[in-house]
């Protein structure tokens, strides 16, 4: 079965720079979440999607932005990178008018040096 | 801020051996997922519940909804290798006002099987 697709897999980039995410939900999914894990840390949850309108917000910076496309897929542009936004990033799908259960992608580890 | 707690942190087990860990609120919530995270991959969901006093089962996997809905229970029985990662568990922290809510996540149990 398909599942959620993210890239890039890994990044690296430099403090100030300037990040883009990309998330594929499962197809036929209409909501989308993003989340930021730490090092030993649970995922924090940090913004979603539904039917390409925000519908909620978590600990999300405000250097950060994302939205959803006409195609369900979004992404997680972030700015002024600092030291600790390195984390493991995880988009999740769910058909969010039917089910809580959301399914998540491998991940994009951010490093920023 | 956290909202959920589980425990034990972590436990280390012989392979073989059933697990039991659990997951409590101090809020009420109206739906618990359990998911399993290996090193730098994405959780995986095991069980969702959704009713309180209720049971499911996934293969060797069993959950419960507490009855007090601040509460739920994973059980692991005759445990293998593989089931070695982090176990959390999850859900929606109040009562729905919107699809794509918010998840909180419990801080994790990590479990170790030894050969």
């Amino acid at each position: 079965a398909a599942g959620v697709i993210q890239s890039p897999r890994h990044l690296i980039k430099e403090k100030r720079e300037t990040a883009t995410l990309k998330c594929y939900p499962i197809p036929r999914h209409d909501t989308v979440y993003w989340y930021q894990q730490g090092p030993g840390q649970d995922p924090q949850f940090l913004i979603s999607f539904y039917e390409k309108m925000q519908s909620d917000k978590g600990s999300i910076p405000d250097r950060f932005s994302a939205q959803q496309f006409s195609d369900y897929h979004s992404e997680l542009n972030m700015s002024s990178l600092e030291l600790g936004d390195s984390a493991l990033y995880f988009c999740a799908s769910s058909l969010g008018s039917v089910s809580y259960e959301q399914y998540f992608g491998p991940g994009t580890r951010l490093t920023v040096t | 801020g956290q909202q959920l707690n589980q425990s034990p942190q972590s436990m280390f087990i012989q392979e073989g051996e059933d697990v039991s860990m659990n997951c409590t609120s101090s809020s009420i919530f109206n739906t618990w997922l359990w998911y399993k995270q290996d090193p730098g991959e994405g959780p995986v969901l095991l069980i969702a519940l959704y009713k309180a006093g209720e049971l499911t089962s996934n293969g060797r996997l069993t959950a419960q909804f507490g009855i007090t809905r601040k509460d739920s229970f994973l059980n692991i029985s005759a445990s293998i290798p593989s089931d070695v990662g982090i176990y959390f568990c999850a859900g929606p922290p109040r009562r729905v006002v919107n699809y794509g809510q918010n998840f909180v996540f419990g801080p994790g149990t990590r479990l170790s099987v030894l050969p």
